[in-house]
């Protein structure tokens, strides 16, 4: 069965920088594109980015490109999301979803409070 | 740009039929997918392509689409209906949800 284990919470101050990981397992890496989807407390999804682990191709949120890079790593079947110039705004729980739009499958999340 | 209109909030008796709708003018053109969250979990996928049911999804959710809205209905609600659902929908350069509503059943 597919599972996605992400990193641990992270509590960072305004204008640092956060990475998270989402570890896949139990299928083929490269087929599935990876998205990165948050939810402020008490709000709703906004969908943050995504990136194609076979050639590396990635979009973003309009909003949110001028400080997100979304990467990946095929030898630890890992997809990154790194987050800069934290706000408070950005205190969310931040899930990686593989294949959103299509055979999709959520991560458990990862509470990021910037404080 | 691109956005998905939902209302905030749907409020039905057990049994009785709730409907949410999803506006956009992407939606003319593009399929809505429809997601259900409860507290403290990650979303659950009910309706994908506008219309189709995943398995193991009640066949009380259903989908249906005119235009530019998309409208999930859940016929006969019950008490474990209750929670957030957000549409969304996938542009070519672009993913957009909903705001969301919350579904009560009281």
């Amino acid at each position: 069965q597919v599972h996605l284990v992400q990193s641990g919470a992270e509590v960072k101050k305004p204008g640092a920088s956060v990475k998270v990981s989402c570890e896949t397992f139990l299928y083929p890496f490269t087929s599935y594109s990876m998205h990165w989807v948050r939810q402020a407390p008490g709000q709703g999804l906004e969908w943050v980015g995504l990136i194609n682990p076979d050639d590396g191709r990635t979009k973003y949120a309009p909003g949110l490109q001028d400080r997100v890079t979304v990467t990946s790593d095929a030898s630890r079947f890992t997809v990154y999301l790194e987050l800069r110039r934290l706000r408070s705004d950005d205190t969310a729980i931040y899930y990686c979803v593989r294949d959103l739009d299509g055979d999709d499958w959520w991560g458990p999340g990862t509470q990021v409070i910037v404080s | 740009s691109y956005e998905l209109t939902q209302p905030p909030s749907v409020s039905v008796s057990p049994g009785q039929t709730a409907m949410i709708t999803c506006s956009g003018d992407v939606l003319a053109r593009k399929y809505v997918r429809w997601f259900q969250q409860k507290p403290g979990q990650a979303p659950v996928l009910v309706i994908y392509k506008d219309r189709e049911r995943p398995a193991g999804i009640p066949e009380r959710f259903a989908g249906s689409s005119s235009g530019t809205t998309v409208t999930l209905t859940i016929s006969g609600a019950q008490i474990e209906d209750e929670g957030d659902y957000y549409c969304l929908c996938a542009t070519d350069k672009n993913v957009l949800f909903g705001g969301g509503t919350k579904v009560t059943i009281l």
